[in-house]
């Protein structure tokens, strides 16, 4: 069974700090793919990367950067100088490919961590 | 622009009133899922369609059924909502090909009176 651990249930910032939001994994899958999705108060998941297990790069994409460690099955997400746009809930989750397709694509979410950055 | 469209947005239904809820997508893509999320909760998966092929997550109650007629829609009906099912409920699509993002539609909020 997978699981998927954020152990911050709430962030608060203020504009311009930079933040980390952690996620730890667990799967006895190989193969395997992380991603990370921000929902804002609208409710709408928004896709914001797919990593998957066998490409340990680390990523960055403008103020979002992602950091994967397999060795501590870790796949945290950090966003510099945050703005009051980023305050949203960030839910980090995993996907395997099960025997016979049966659970294809499954996401395994983690609790979401909710970001708060004030002005 | 392709996307996944979700309706209503809101939705207010009685107390074993059996209520169906609409997504359909422009994204051409094999796979729909649909989620159950409540309040400050992990969306949680329902079942999906890999193509017409229907998958249930075994503790999905009965109470929930799906119908997928073609590729691009996709249907979610709860057949006697009670007060708990009252939650954000989220369509999902994705490739079929390999692992890819899933793509959500907005969601539709569900009120059980």
């Amino acid at each position: 069974a997978q699981k998927v651990t954020q152990a911050q249930t709430e962030i608060s910032v203020v504009e311009k700090e930079d933040v980390t939001l952690d996620c730890v994994y667990e799967t006895r899958d190989t193969t395997y793919y992380l991603f990370w999705y921000k929902q804002p108060p609208s409710g709408e998941l928004v896709f914001l990367i797919r990593r998957n297990s066998f490409d340990e790069q680390n990523e960055i994409s403008g103020r979002y950067s992602w950091n994967f460690q397999k060795s501590t099955s870790s796949f945290n997400f950090t966003i510099t100088a945050s703005q009051v746009v980023d305050s949203a809930v960030y839910f980090c989750a995993l996907s395997v490919i099960s025997a016979g397709g049966t659970s294809y694509g499954k996401l395994t979410f983690g609790q979401g961590t909710i970001l708060t950055v004030h002005p | 622009d392709a996307m996944v469209i979700q309706n209503p947005r809101y939705q207010v239904t009685q107390f074993g009133k059996p209520v169906t809820l609409s997504c359909s997508q422009t994204l051409n893509h094999n796979v729909m899922y649909w989620y159950q999320q409540k309040s400050s909760q992990a969306p949680k998966l329902l079942f999906h369609y890999y193509d017409k092929d229907f998958n249930n997550e075994a503790d999905t109650p009965d109470n929930f059924q799906s119908r997928r007629p073609n590729t691009s829609f996709c249907f979610l009906d709860i057949r006697s909502p009670g007060l708990g099912d009252a939650a954000m409920y989220l369509c999902a699509t994705s490739r079929r090909d390999s692992i890819r993002e899933q793509y959500f539609g907005p969601g539709t909020r569900l009120t059980v009176t």
